[in-house]
Order: C-alpha cells, then structure tokens, then sequence
C-alpha cells in the first residue's frame, strides 16, 4: 500500500492567494482528518470525515479554510485568501472506525508545508 | 478544553542513557496513544493504552497509562540515536472513539 500521499509537499504563495492542498488516504479507510503541525501551537486537528462526510469541523480556523471530500479517495483543504500566518504542515491522515478499544491507529501522510509570503 | 502537556519540551542526552518522558492533563481520557514523528514525515503511531494503571512494552520502550486515566509516561531504556524524534501523546476525546487530541510534544535528541 502506497500509504497517505499529500500534494504538493512543498507549497509557497503570496498573501492573499488561494491554496489547495490535496489528499488521497489509505484504500479502506473510512475516515479522513486534516491537521496543521506549527511550533507555536503543535499539531492541531481541523476537521475530520467519516464516510466522506464531515463530522467535526471546529478545528478550522475561520471561514479561509475549507474542506471537502467529493469520495472515498480524495479531499482538498483549501485556504482563500491565504495569510502569512496560515503558514504551517498540513497533514492529512487516515484511519479505520474504532473498533471498541481506544481509537484505531492514524496513518499520517508527509505532509504540506506552506509558506505564506 | 481538555489539554495535554508534555514535559520536558525538550530533552538531549547521550547514547545509553534511561530517559522518561511525561504526558499529564486535569482531564480524564478513555485511551492515550503516543507517537513518535522525525523530521519531514507524519507522526507514527507506538502505542495505543486504555485501561488506566496500564503498562506496556516495546522493546526498550515502556508506556504507562495512569490510574485515574489523566496521565501517562514514556520510559526508554538505553538510548540509541534511533530514537530520536518528536514524541507526541495524545488522548482520545468525545464520543466517536475517533478524535484525539495531540499533546505539546518533547523533541528528544540522542548524542552518539
């Protein structure tokens, strides 16, 4: 299995532009969460999916930051307009529903790290 | 808000050394897990605890889940510079059994 993969890994943009960020997680997994990683505030989670359908998006900042997951193998995190202190690693992770006995485990992917100009 | 600090934020020490690592809330959590992420990749999970007093092994690693469920420890035995990383609690919360919340984390460095 290829894994949690996240485009691009690598992302730089000025203030004020639109940003996507792109997951596609773990074939069967039927959950999806969306997390940014700084040194101020550590890893934060955002907004997660099960099923394709977002449970819990408190974690989303303001109404810059977007979520969707149009199927089982895609989501897209989306920042319009961005702002310098938007700059961050996103990470995208994925896990199975639990199964009675703590939550199942989160396979992380690489992450996005964004620099906002 | 149910928090999770992490002592020390971070921690040097030489190859062979015994080390513990602290993760405490005020709050009560069904489970903790931990993890251990290095440079440029995502966390990866270690261990998943849920029964409080609850101790478990792997390898020179030692994990305890506290009584009362609202602290846990994270004890290495004989260092190695593999071991370096970030090291990240994090506790279950709500209803779902799916969403956790991570802890401040302890950047740990093993001196050859």
């Amino acid at each position: 299995d290829a894994g949690v993969i996240q485009s691009p890994r690598h992302e730089v943009t000025e203030m004020g532009q639109e940003v996507t960020l792109r997951c596609k997680p773990i074939s069967g997994h039927d959950y999806l969460f969306w997390y940014r990683q700084t040194m101020m505030r550590g890893l934060e989670l955002l907004i997660y999916f099960n099923n394709n359908v977002p449970i819990d998006d408190s974690g989303m900042p303001e109404d810059r930051f977007s979520a969707k997951m149009p199927n089982a193998s895609f989501s897209t995190l989306k920042i319009q307009p961005s702002e310098p202190r938007d700059s961050a690693v996103y990470f995208c992770a994925s896990s199975l529903g639990s199964t009675g006995t703590g939550p199942n485990e989160q396979f992380f992917g690489p992450g996005t790290r964004l620099t906002v100009l | 808000t149910q928090l999770l600090e992490q002592s020390p934020q971070f921690l040097s020490i030489q190859e062979g050394e015994n080390l513990t690592v602290y993760c405490n809330s005020s709050s009560v959590f069904s489970s903790l897990q931990w993890y251990r992420q290095e440079p440029g990749e995502g966390p990866v999970l270690l261990v998943t605890v849920v029964t409080g007093g609850e101790v478990k092994k792997l390898k020179r690693l030692t994990f305890q889940f506290g009584d009362a469920r609202k602290d846990s420890s994270l004890h290495i035995t004989a260092a190695q510079p593999g071991d370096t990383g970030l090291y990240l609690c994090a506790g279950e919360v709500g209803s779902s059994a799916s969403k956790i919340i991570f802890g401040s984390g302890t950047r740990l460095s093993i001196r050859p």
